[in-house]
């Protein structure tokens, strides 16, 4: 099942230095858009969502775009700080239903 | 900040024995969800549960799985003879509404089947 889909294993950033994760999907009837930050032994953590009717939501060092026709949305977080370290996911759900597709992660190391 | 918490956080059973895994979601939160990730595989959908009832669930919540609220704060997903294939780490969630609202995970429970 590759609905949704992180193309990069991994990513390596300085700190300072602006973080760009990529995500892909498949499924046109997706409508609302998520991403996660997890740590090792915790569960995922909600940074940032996004409905599809609008194009681009910011919090804070968190900013997330989406491209409808495309399929791709991304995160970008700027500044990048070494806390920032841990794994990505984005998400994805159709107003069909409640369920998350996930993708299957991004690493992300901020060297100091 | 309100979180969702689970227990136990590591649960190890014999092939064939029945578990149940318990969940206290946020307590405003009506809408829960079952999860679980298999070692270096993706997050994957169990099942949603709402007033009591299951909403939709994934191919993978089988007749062995069953998900339940027996009190006004916990909801268990039970499973009712484990295989060694159900190893895995499980994860609770709890979102406010059904649609366009963030779901909130707890930090799972790891499951070792021997």
């Amino acid at each position: 099942d590759q609905q949704v889909k992180q193309n990069s294993p991994s990513l390596s950033v300085q700190e300072g230095r602006i973080s760009i994760l990529n995500c892909d999907y498949t499924n046109s009837m997706f409508d609302y858009f998520l991403w996660y930050k997890k740590y090792p032994a915790e569960g995922p953590t909600f940074l940032i969502s996004i409905s599809s009717i609008k194009d681009k939501n910011e919090d804070g060092r968190f900013t997330v775009f989406l491209n409808k026709s495309a399929k791709h949305l991304s995160l970008h977080i700027v500044p990048s700080q070494p806390g920032d370290s841990a794994v990505y996911f984005c998400a994805a759900s159709s107003n069909a239903g409640n369920m998350l597709t996930f993708g299957g992660g991004t690493r992300l190391m901020v060297k100091p | 900040e309100p979180e969702v918490t689970q227990t136990p956080s590591h649960q190890v059973t014999q092939m064939g024995q029945e578990v149940i895994l318990r969940c206290v979601p946020i307590s405003n939160h009506l809408y829960f969800y079952w999860y679980r990730q298999i070692l270096g595989q993706k997050v994957e959908f169990l099942v949603s549960f709402y007033n009591n009832e299951i909403s939709e669930k994934s191919e993978i919540f089988d007749d062995q799985f069953s998900v339940e609220r027996p009190d006004g704060s916990n909801v268990t997903l039970k499973i009712r003879s484990t295989k060694l294939e159900d190893s895995a780490m499980y994860f609770c969630a709890s979102s406010e509404q059904v649609s366009n609202q963030p779901q909130h995970f707890g930090d799972g429970t790891r499951l070792s089947i021997l």
